[in-house]
């Protein structure tokens, strides 16, 4: 199975900065398969990106995606309060589906 | 619009069995795989299968396979997930999630709609 490594463990920001999270797969993810997911304390997750670029509906444009093979990037542009949460990383492209243990974005 | 509605939380003892109910609304319950996903409290997520709910065929993570049993009905359009041989590990919310497209054929998705969640506590 396919081990989805996200770093850091926690990131801790001011709102108005720049958060980059890093997800890394022990092997190559077939077609870039990769999805990341937003998840506030007692909520279900939130899907943000999928095809490691692509904007989930009614997801804002300072969300981005990047990356490819092993190596996944997700980028918030400008934190807005609303954004402190913890993101997960999910590869489909391989059986069985995968999550990375998740990155907690957390205000400094 | 779409909604997936969970049962209410279940507690319960060491070796028995638990069903998870998920009702859909807002789409054609048969067009989507529907997904299983849990996770034990303060932990990561972890997938346990898939139903088509058009044919009912089922697709199970190896770590649970002779204990999850995934089914559905169309009349109500509910799935639903009974995880049997209960230990306290197995304490955790459980999901349901929308997959992709049964005519794609791509069993391998994400999710792009969760239910809200059933608590499963499992004590003695």
């Amino acid at each position: 199975e396919i081990v989805l490594t996200q770093s850091p463990g926690t990131l801790s920001l001011s709102p108005g900065e720049r958060a980059t999270l890093s997800c890394r797969a022990s092997q190559s993810v077939f077609s870039s398969y990769l999805a990341w997911y937003q998840q506030k304390p007692g909520q279900a997750p939130r899907l943000l990106i999928y095809g490691a670029s692509s904007r989930a509906t009614g997801i804002p444009d300072r969300f981005s995606g990047s990356g490819s093979g092993t190596d996944f990037t997700l980028t918030i542009s400008r934190l807005e309060p609303e954004d402190f949460a913890v993101y997960y990383c999910q590869q489909y492209g391989n059986s069985p589906l995968t999550f990375g243990g998740g990155t907690k974005v957390e205000i400094k | 619009q779409v909604q997936l509605v969970q049962s209410e939380a279940e507690v319960k003892k060491p070796g028995a069995s638990v069903k998870v109910s998920c009702k859909a609304s807002g789409y054609t319950f048969t067009s989507y795989y529907m997904h299983w996903v849990r996770q034990a409290p303060g932990q990561g997520l972890e997938w346990m299968g898939i139903i088509n709910p058009s044919v009912a065929g089922t697709f199970y993570a190896q770590k649970f396979q002779g204990r999850v049993t995934m089914t559905r009905d169309t009349s109500t359009n509910t799935v639903d997930m009974e995880l049997s041989s209960l230990r306290s590990e197995d304490t955790a919310v459980y999901y349901c999630a929308r997959g992709g497209e049964v005519v794609t054929a791509m069993r391998l998705y994400y999710f792009d709609y969760w239910g809200q969640g059933t608590l499963v506590t499992v004590s003695s």
